[in-house]
């Protein structure tokens, strides 16, 4: 089957830790997101990646970090840095072969802080 | 900031109501997109539709039905015979023009009551 998958689905973290989510798709997309998602807020983008190792910054990157060393995957490490990682992260990926912008997501994972 | 807005932040309704969620965007691009999706209980985001800027057509699929006036810049939703399977968080976002980032409002919970 076709999609994008996150893995851990749940994931717990002591304060001072450094943990990486992992995002992969097999839909042949150009390009991936994180997003970050806090209770009643909406999605906040932290990084994209339009082609394999290159990746930008988007609007809250401070504290996390991305590799995209392959074009299926797009994994966002959570520094010790982020001073409040506990959140629902979520990974999306386009293709840029059309021009309709419809980002499909990943069902998420969700971060706590111990 | 060109925000989108979704004024109601929750809305209860009994099974079988119509119900119309709100989406109001700001935005100084002549060519954009919309979208609407889905955040059920489980987490994923679910893709329900887009429209692009020049396509003011209204559009209806089974029970959904989405209200576009750029007039207004309005995207409305409205969900016909609402369903308890329907209770989710609904999201409007908008991409930016030359940009690969999407815009999201702060979501409208929906409760579907049996």
């Amino acid at each position: 089957d076709g999609g994008i998958t996150q893995s851990p689905k749940y994931l717990f973290r002591k304060e001072g830790q450094n943990v990486t989510l992992s995002c992969e798709q097999n839909l042949n997309h150009d390009a991936m997101y994180w997003y970050r998602q806090d209770p009643g807020q909406g999605l906040r983008l932290i990084y994209y990646s339009q082609i394999v190792n290159d990746f930008q910054k988007g609007d809250i990157a401070e504290g996390y970090s991305v590799s995209r060393e392959k074009k299926e995957s797009f994994p966002l490490t959570v520094t010790s840095a982020q001073k409040n990682p506990t959140a629902f992260y979520l990974c999306a990926s386009k293709s840029l072969r059309t021009i309709t912008d419809t980002q499909y997501f990943g069902p998420g994972t969700r971060l706590t802080v111990l | 900031a060109q925000k989108v807005t979704q004024a109601q932040t929750e809305i209860s309704v009994v099974e079988k109501e119509d119900v119309t969620l709100d989406c109001v965007y700001e935005t100084r691009d002549t060519t954009y997109y919309l979208f609407w999706y889905k955040q059920p209980p489980s987490g994923e985001l679910v893709f329900l539709i887009r429209r692009n800027s020049f396509d003011e057509q209204n559009e209806i699929s089974g029970r959904y039905s989405w209200n576009f006036q750029k007039s207004t810049s309005s995207f409305n939703f409205t969900i016909t015979a609402s369903q308890v399977v329907d209770s989710a968080v609904y999201f409007c976002a908008r991409s930016m023009g030359g940009s690969e980032k999407l815009v999201f409002g702060k979501g409208t919970k929906l409760t579907v009551n049996p």
